[in-house]
């Protein structure tokens, strides 16, 4: 069974720092690019972060970018988000995706599985 | 950054109804539009990838259609399974975008 596992959210004063972990089976993970995209509450999706199949190129939404590092294992089939200066807009659902194709640029494709998500409540 | 703006926002339809989202982009993104819908307490899920291709599995009443600035998702003989938020999805340019969601109601 193709699935994504996330896990790492946590509850988080403004300010510090979190890493997000997402696990890869059912799939041979290192040909798929892979994103992260949140949910915050009473909002709407928004893509956060993609990176390509071999991690050389990733992108990222202005809103996190300088903040937020995304990088990936293949050899153990993982994704990470590293979240720092918090922010209490960045609360939210975080889900790690798949991509249906192994490039981010020039561009990328649909993303075809999405784990549960893993919820990042930011809060003094 | 490219900016996808769907409408309605939020719409109220009676099963067997036929609805239709539109979705418009900020500039030209080609054929890069995708579809998902998302269920509360769910993963979203593809539903329409490439602003026409159906994803595997997705049943025959949603089709899509579109190019360039311009997509449309079109539910044909709504179901009551079918209550949901729907959003659109360019990948054509870093940074990719959602747009804001539109909310499906059945009465």
């Amino acid at each position: 069974e193709v699935q994504l596992v996330e896990s790492g959210g946590d509850l988080v004063q403004p300010g510090r720092s979190l890493r997000l972990s997402c696990v890869a089976s059912g799939f041979t993970f290192e040909d798929y690019a892979m994103h992260w995209v949140r949910r915050a509450p009473g909002k709407g999706l928004e893509w956060v972060s993609g990176i390509s199949w071999d991690g050389d190129n990733v992108g990222y939404a202005d809103s996190v970018k300088g903040r937020f590092t995304i990088s990936r294992d293949n050899a153990k089939n993982s994704l990470f988000l590293q979240m720092n200066s918090l922010r209490a807009e960045d609360m939210a659902l975080y889900y790690c995706a798949k991509d249906l194709g192994q490039w981010l640029t020039p561009k990328a494709y649909a993303m075809d599985v999405w784990g549960q998500g893993t919820t990042v409540t930011v809060s003094a | 950054e490219i900016v996808l703006t769907q409408s309605p926002d939020f719409q109220s339809v009676t099963p067997k109804e036929k609805v239709t989202i539109t979705c418009r982009a900020s500039q030209s993104i080609g054929s890069n539009l995708h579809w998902y819908q998302h269920k509360a307490d769910q993963s979203p899920k593809l539903l329409i990838k490439y602003a026409s291709q159906s994803f595997s599995g997705v049943p025959s009443r949603f089709s899509g259609s579109g190019s360039g600035t311009e997509f449309t998702l079109t539910i044909n003989s709504l179901e009551v399974e079918d209550a949901a938020t729907y959003y659109c999805h360019q990948s054509s340019s870093l940074p990719y975008s959602f747009g804001q969601g539109t909310k499906l109601e059945i009465k």
